[in-house]
């Protein structure tokens, strides 16, 4: 069975903070996603990677950075996190030969 | 990029009814076609996919239809269930290293 783990369910961070957000996947997708999900918004993409020490802009990157360093993980980070940034993100990882992502449980950030 | 709709943003159904979600994308390079069920507090997950060569797909009480020309594509749930209430999600896109850009998403209820 397909598995994503999201390290963190929910966080309290102050503005201004640096972000750490982490994504493991064990079934050797070479696509991983982060997206932000808000209430009549649906699902935006932040970042995405198709390799190790690849990575790709979405549609909203601003504040946000990514990191790949090995295939099975895949970083997002707040440099500085602001109150805008409250959100629930959620992780996704997929194989280029099947279309189906496959969905962490999601990290509920609140930025005070 | 794409631009996706769909309609409607909420949708209340007597069980045992029938209920349609439509979605209208932009792109017409867009050849891979999903819905994504999510219940309140998990992970979204696939629940039925189409490529761009087929028009329609079905899988028990759910089915996609596709209609290219028109650059839209539709989930028909029948004979629905209480189980079946939840938010649905469709992200038109491409087929394996390609990014999907999500609906804002359908709320579903199912009236008992």
């Amino acid at each position: 069975d397909v598995k994503v783990t999201q390290s963190s369910r929910y966080l309290v961070k102050r503005t201004g903070e640096k972000v750490f957000l982490e994504c493991v996947q064990d079934m050797d997708h070479e696509n991983m996603f982060w997206y932000r999900q808000d209430p009549g918004l649906g699902l935006r993409l932040i970042y995405f990677s198709y390799d190790v020490k690849m990575k790709e802009k979405g549609d909203i990157p601003e504040g946000y950075s990514v990191s790949r360093e090995k295939k099975e993980r895949f970083s997002l980070i707040l440099e500085s996190a602001s109150t805008n940034q409250t959100s629930m993100y959620l992780c996704a990882s997929n194989s280029p030969n099947t279309g189906e992502l496959f969905f962490g449980e999601g990290s509920r950030l609140t930025v005070l | 990029g794409e631009n996706v709709e769909q309609h409607p943003s909420t949708l209340s159904v007597q069980e045992g009814d029938s209920a349609v979600i439509k979605c209208t994308y932009s792109d017409s390079a867009s050849n891979y076609f999903p819905w994504y069920k999510q219940e309140l507090g998990k992970r979204p997950q696939l629940i039925i996919d189409i490529r761009s060569n087929v028009g329609e797909k079905k899988d028990q009480r759910i089915a996609v239809t596709l209609n290219k020309t028109a650059k839209h594509f539709s989930l028909h749930i029948t004979e629905t269930q209480p189980e079946d209430s939840a938010v649905y999600f469709c992200a038109p896109g491409g087929f394996g290293n390609e990014k999907l850009t999500f609906g804002t998403g359908t709320r579903l209820t199912i009236i008992p």
